[in-house]
């Protein structure tokens, strides 16, 4: 099968402009992942969906980050004025499904560095 | 919150020989789920090996294999017959509501 998909896999832009991101999950995985990944530290979750509706978005910088999923399927992550330090590797994955006392393997994208200056 | 400590961050090792790598986390909660996952340079994080926490017996996949101590918080990794390909940063993750990464651990394994 197809794995996730993620564009662009590089972005340069100037501080105070804005930038999206598009994530493309597996087919049928109903729960899609957006995370940060500062260079020299692990991933972390910016928000999650699962189908078309926010399931945890409490790490998301609201004021400057949004996210959408559109019918459930692809997802758009924008920032919008972009920072420097918002400078990272945004990375996309995707679960079958996830709920209380089950877990599935997340697959991740091949993510997108995005280098504000 | 679940916090997950990496202590090592960087580790070699040659060809052919055997590296453990250290985790340890911190959680209130009884069921979860314990992962270690791969990410060379090109970046694609790579499930290696899973571990649920109701499981006593250590998870195994290949040369990959795992020390899960549930009582000590403790979720080591032992990658034996050591391989080039094996070069790549490790994260050690935890899971309950939500995916918690460590800080990774850089393998770099010696011709």
């Amino acid at each position: 099968e197809a794995g996730v998909a993620q564009s662009p896999r590089y972005k340069i832009i100037e501080k105070r402009q804005s930038v999206a991101f598009w994530c493309n999950p597996i087919s049928g995985h109903a729960t899609l992942y957006w995370y940060q990944q500062i260079l020299g530290q692990g991933p972390k979750l910016l928000i999650q969906f699962q189908n078309n509706g926010v399931v945890d978005d409490s790490q998301l910088p609201k004021d400057r980050f949004s996210a959408e999923r559109l019918k459930g399927v692809d997802s758009t992550l924008k920032i919008q004025p972009a920072k420097l330090e918002d400078s990272a590797v945004y990375l996309c994955a995707s679960s079958r499904r996830h709920g209380v006392g089950t877990t599935y393997e997340q697959y991740f994208g091949p993510g997108t560095r995005l280098t504000v200056t | 919150a679940q916090t997950v400590t990496q202590s090592q961050p960087e580790m070699s090792v040659q060809e052919a020989e055997t590296v453990t790598l250290s985790c340890t986390y911190d959680t209130s909660e009884n069921n979860y789920y314990l992962f270690w996952y791969k990410q060379p340079p090109s970046r694609q994080m790579i499930l290696v090996i899973r571990q649920e926490a109701y499981k006593q017996q250590n998870a195994t996949e290949n040369r990959f294999s795992v020390n899960f101590q549930k009582a000590a918080k403790s979720f080591s990794l032992k990658i034996s017959d050591s391989q080039l390909g094996d070069t790549a940063m490790y994260f050690c993750a935890f899971m309950s509501d939500k995916l918690s990464f460590g800080a990774g651990t850089t393998v770099t394994v010696r011709a």
